[in-house]
């Protein structure tokens, strides 16, 4: 059993589209994270949500506590914003979505 | 210093040896993670560190891992008598204070290989 899913597992997109990539979990939590990890392996944390909807730049991330669910978006997406994106809920311990990977074709 | 850093970024050995992987935190920073990764499947949490102590081990997948962290600083990853299975990468990331709304900081990983 997956305490978190991801959808689409694999997206291709053409530059300057706009993406959205899903995450839905099963488990009560006090966090939720967005991860960034990058062809070279490196992980970066993009955004942590308990509530509503927070924005870095193009990247917009939502979260709706009552439908367990959460979604990312990128606007006018760009070659750079190439990677795999992981979704990651705080409960007690943490659980990982397995991934979507991203590739954004100029 | 000014990332997590960890060693060594690559180890190959043989089935049946012990490793040691190191995670050098964020100065301060007193929650500390262990997570795996092998190829093609998702993150794994291992083992969570509060300080020296550690209130989560349950991730840990059999007894031959274990994890100590010293001063509330640096951490280390044994895993013993490997097996191929144990391949994979392990990532370490910290917080800064062990918050479920803190922010992670990911190390770059050491990517272990067992032949």
């Amino acid at each position: 059993k997956n305490e978190v899913e991801q959808s689409p597992q694999n997206l291709t997109a053409q530059e300057g589209e706009f993406i959205t990539i899903n995450c839905s979990y099963s488990v009560g939590i006090s966090a939720l994270h967005w991860l960034q990890q990058h062809p070279g392996g490196g992980i970066v944390s993009l955004f942590m949500l308990s509530s509503g909807k927070k924005k870095h730049g193009r990247l917009i991330a939502t979260i709706n506590i009552q439908e367990k669910h959460s979604s990312l978006h990128i606007t006018a997406s760009h070659p750079r914003d190439s990677a795999v994106y992981i979704c990651a809920v705080r409960f007690n311990q943490f659980y990982f979505g397995t991934g979507t990977s991203l590739t954004v074709i100029p | 210093g000014a990332g997590v850093s960890q060693s060594p970024s690559n180890k190959v050995t043989e089935k049946g040896k012990d490793v040691e992987l190191r995670c050098d935190p964020i100065s301060g920073h007193t929650a500390l993670y262990w997570y795996r990764q092998s190829l093609g499947q998702g993150l794994e949490f291992l083992i969570y560190f509060q300080g020296n102590s550690a209130p989560d081990k349950s991730g840990l997948p059999s007894d031959r891992f274990s994890a100590e962290r010293t001063g509330g600083s640096v951490s280390t990853l044994t895993i013993q008598r490997t097996q191929q299975e144990d391949s994979a990468v392990y990532l370490c990331a910290t917080t800064a204070s062990g918050g479920y709304t803190d922010t992670q900081y990911f190390g770059p990983g050491t990517r272990l290989t067992v032949l």
